[in-house]
């Protein structure tokens, strides 16, 4: 079963307004989990670093004060795009750190967010 | 550093063979290999740990050329389930680091 639970799956909202993405690893705790982006047909590209009890580490170019992470947990992150616009439209995907066996990271199912 | 991915894309018929390409200019101690299909999230398919360790998974296999920081994966006699965007990762460091994903190679298996 999934180890990693992403929610939700796929979003619509309007401009101006903000969407929350949870991502929950389910029979693990995951200290640290990372953010991707992914625009249609291109590559899945790191946002942040979410890390549990500090602040996120976020990649060049991405605005942390638009994208806030917050991990109050150790099996919870949540990403929250702020005043979204179309322009934020994409595939977000949550990964945590396995720790087992040679799979270095669990992804979640990954929620598509269009901004109309 | 984003590894560079090649092809970009590549179709193939059924129970035809496919190399797929994954370099990087800086020094690799590991590649990894997924495959995504559309609106999914990627599914791990293997690990590369050694310089030129080879390992196979069913019909698919990968090397890992340690000293020319390179990694080749090899689909043999495709399938049509082995459609999908195929991307290596690599790690940016030891630990609780994240992986940095290629662009990607599309591939697309035809009856």
């Amino acid at each position: 079963g999934a180890v990693v639970s992403q929610h939700p799956s796929w979003v619509i909202c309007k401009s101006g307004t903000s969407v929350k993405i949870e991502c929950r690893s389910l029979d693990f705790q995951a200290t640290t989990m990372f953010w991707y982006r992914q625009f249609p047909k291109q590559s899945l590209m790191l946002m942040a670093t979410s890390n549990e009890g500090s602040k996120a580490t976020y990649e060049q170019g991405v605005e942390k004060d638009k994208f806030l992470i917050n991990h109050a947990s150790l099996t919870l992150s949540t990403l929250t795009v702020t005043s979204a616009h179309p322009e934020d439209s994409s595939f977000y995907i949550c990964s945590a750190p396995t720790h087992r066996g040679n799979e270095k990271l669990f992804f979640g199912s990954g929620t598509q967010l269009s901004v109309l | 550093q984003q590894p560079v991915q090649s092809p970009q894309a590549v179709i193939l018929r059924e129970g035809e063979d496919a190399v797929i390409n994954c370099s990087s200019s800086k020094a690799l101690y590991s590649v990894h290999w997924y495959r995504q299909k559309h609106g999914e999230a990627p599914v791990f398919l293997m690990i590369l740990l050694k310089g030129g360790e080879q390992k196979g998974h069913d019909k698919i296999s990968a090397s890992f050329n340690e000293k020319k920081q390179q990694s080749s994966l090899y689909l043999t006699a495709s399938q049509l389930s082995y459609s999908g965007t195929y991307f290596c990762g690599t790690e940016r460091g030891s630990g609780n680091t994240p992986l940095v994903f290629g662009k990607g190679t599309r591939l697309s298996v035809i009856a």
